[in-house]
């Protein structure tokens, strides 16, 4: 159990326009859902939180109206890069979390986000 | 600033070894500790975790150790397998952060045969 997916697992997009990232728990209804960026041997870092139903919560220095962020329900949440830019491009993935084990995140497979 | 240390960046291990990686944190409030496997192009995957009441977890050829005073903890992989190349994360979190994870720097095993 606890298996999350992630979908396009690739996706390469013209400067200037927006791309949708969805993110699933496929056999579990996810508590909280987490976005991360990950850059070519580097470590994972956390763009935002979110809980079903509510504004997603956005760490420091991450651009909220650039990387929208919609919990629609407990299985779905997605991720929206509006206006794409070169510097952009990077490995996005998600997590999710349940009860009564809130601590442990489940990872996606991960998203290629190229934009030309 | 970065509040999960992990060392060393890269470490290269002959089949049946042991393989160590240490990861130290200055947060105190800390209160779970999960090590993460990541082969290249996916995503990370939960490996082994612990709580700062226990010093020490096994599972299978896993093994954590955890220094509450030295605010230190450590992954062990007994008998390491070409397999088992890949990066690994240490990462902390706190409850009461909506269980935010902070991870280490990670660190690039490679088990030659």
């Amino acid at each position: 159990g606890a298996v999350v997916s992630q979908h396009p697992s690739r996706v390469i997009c013209k400067s200037g326009t927006s791309v949708k990232i969805e993110c699933r728990s496929l056999d579990f209804q996810a508590t909280t859902m987490f976005w991360y960026r990950q850059f070519p041997k580097q470590s994972l870092m956390l763009m935002a939180t979110s809980n079903e139903g509510s504004k997603a919560t956005y760490e420091q220095g991450v651009e909220k109206d650039k990387f929208l962020i919609n919990h629609a329900s407990l299985t779905l949440s997605t991720l929206t890069v509006t206006s794409a830019h070169p510097e952009d491009s990077s490995f996005y993935i998600c997590s999710a979390s349940r009860m009564p084990r809130p601590y442990e995140q489940y990872f996606g497979p991960g998203t290629r986000l190229t934009v030309t | 600033q970065q509040q999960v240390k992990q060392s060393p960046q890269s470490l290269i291990v002959q089949k049946g070894g042991i393989s160590i990686i240490n990861c130290a944190y200055e947060n105190t409030a800390f209160d779970y500790f999960p090590w993460y496997q990541q082969f290249p192009g996916k995503g990370p995957a939960l490996l082994i975790a612990i709580r700062p009441d226990v010093s020490e977890k096994k599972e299978g050829r896993f093994t954590i150790s955890f220094n509450k005073s030295a605010k230190q903890f450590s992954l062990h992989i007994m008998d390491s397998q070409p397999g088992d190349s890949a990066t690994y994360f240490c990462a902390a979190t706190i409850g009461s952060s909506n269980y935010k994870l902070t991870f280490g720097k990670g660190t690039l095993l490679t088990v030659n045969p």
